[in-house]
């Protein structure tokens, strides 16, 4: 099956520094979210994105679906950012969701 | 947008006992809801795949008879842990797609963190 790989595994960051998070994928795909997982569990999405670029605040990403990865880039860190980044792929044909192993993020004030 | 809403947020049940799980699509019907588990920094992986009113379908080395899926409704899924053992101590996160969004339909619960001892 698809393979979601994420980079890098933990990053500590300065409260205002601004940091980028990779996702890579094996296989072609119709659709990529990123989701924010807070302190508490809460998943939360932050963007649908197959291809091309969204802003949302402080957070953009950009997914190149001919070269298999997708970049989040958050600006401007606040200690509230901390947690774990995920990236997903769903599968249409299995109608789930395979997972990246996170980026579990730190930001420190 | 759409809601999930899972229920209990947070279990501690004694050893063989059982434990049910609710997750509920409030506002929206969802044929299909998903059943992931989380332990403690890692990521969540898909345990069963739950179909209103049809026999779920469960991800190879997960349990039918230990973790029960009834999805007896478009609303409503439960997952019921039965004989509970401390190595079942996790996170359960469910998932719900609105069947009339496509693709971009999937919500997330809140989760549930379950302790056994």
């Amino acid at each position: 099956g698809i393979q979601v790989e994420q980079s890098p595994p933990d990053l500590i960051l300065q409260e205002g520094a601004n940091s980028t998070l990779r996702c890579n994928f094996s296989d072609s795909v119709n659709n990529l979210q990123w989701f924010h997982q807070n302190p508490w569990g809460q998943l939360i999405n932050l963007f649908y994105i197959p291809s091309g670029t969204k802003q949302n605040g402080r957070l953009s990403a950009t997914t190149v679906a001919t070269e298999r990865y997708s970049l989040l880039y958050i600006s401007s860190s606040q200690t509230t950012d901390s947690g774990v980044y995920f990236c997903a792929v769903p599968i249409w044909d299995n109608n789930d969701m395979r997972f990246g192993a996170g980026t579990r993020l730190t930001v420190k004030p | 947008g759409a809601v999930v809403s899972q229920h209990p947020s947070r279990v501690i049940c004694k050893s063989g006992t059982s434990v049910k799980i609710e997750c509920r699509s409030l506002d929206f019907q969802a044929t299909t809801m998903f059943w992931y588990r989380q332990f403690p920094k890692q990521s969540l992986m898909l345990m069963a795949t739950s179909n209103e009113g049809s026999k779920a379908t469960y991800e190879q080395g997960v349990e039918k008879d230990k973790f029960l899926i009834n999805h007896a409704s478009l609303t409503l899924s439960t997952l019921t842990v039965t004989s509970a053992h401390p190595e079942d101590s996790s996170f359960y996160i469910c998932s719900a797609r609105d069947s009339g969004a496509g693709i971009y339909g999937y919500t997330f619960g809140s989760g549930t963190r379950l302790t056994v001892v």
